[in-house]
């Protein structure tokens, strides 16, 4: 168990809808990053939030966007869904210092048709 | 270029073997770097930090190259339990905190 918890675990969505993706990060972790996982690929950085501000982005268009709330928990926002989105989304939380570990949550399976 | 390059595999070895995977990174301002463990199905974890001097964790070693921007890891004895997803990790950033760049992974699968 890491601590974070994601939501929800599996969704199906249409090409063109919106969906949200919620995370609760570990007690005490201020920083939250996001990864998008496709099948058979490694965790790609989607953006990463740090006190309730974006503090650094990956290639992904602004159609993904994202919240980080006053108890570090954050959300992941994709606009105009597209096939390619389907994929594992996952969250991780960290404290500031520059330690290696990333505590990651369960993830989202997003499926889009 | 992707920022971090691993060979995929998969990589098939009986028990009690030895194996090797590299990874290269193309950003010469990474700062630290990481290998990850992921499990089928699961979140990735940490396996262990890479430092330019090398560093060893029980059967696990790891190697840094900063002039070639290369990265290794060494299992000894492999266990049935070592088949997973190997994960390379870089970090770079603003001083406000690093960022973490993972490659595509290579499988291992330990044969009894």
């Amino acid at each position: 168990e890491t601590g974070v918890t994601q939501s929800p675990t599996h969704l199906i969505k249409t090409r063109g809808q919106q969906v949200t993706l919620r995370c609760s990060s570990q007690s005490g972790h201020n920083t939250v990053s996001w990864y998008q996982q496709a099948l058979g690929q490694g965790p790609q950085f989607i953006f990463q939030y740090y006190r309730e501000e974006e503090n650094g982005r990956g290639n992904f268009p602004p159609r993904f966007s994202g919240l980080q709330f006053p108890n570090y928990s954050s959300e992941l926002n994709v606009n105009a869904l597209e096939l390619d989105d389907s994929a594992l989304y996952l969250c991780a939380s960290r404290t500031d210092s520059n330690t290696g570990e990333l505590f990651f949550g369960e993830g989202s399976r997003l499926t889009v048709l | 270029r992707k920022e971090v390059e691993q060979d995929p595999g998969p990589f098939n070895v009986p028990e009690g073997a030895t194996v090797a995977f590299n990874c290269t990174y193309s950003n010469s301002a990474s700062q630290s770097f990481f290998w990850y463990r992921q499990d089928c199905r699961k979140e990735p974890k940490l396996l262990m930090s890479v430092y330019s001097s090398g560093n060893e964790d029980g059967r696990f070693t790891a190697q840094l190259n900063r002039a070639s921007q290369y990265i290794s890891l060494l299992i000894r004895d492999s266990k049935l339990s070592d088949s997973a997803t190997y994960l390379c990790v870089v970090t770079r950033g603003p001083n406000t905190g690093n960022q973490f760049y993972f490659g595509t992974g290579t499988s291992l699968t330990v044969i009894p």
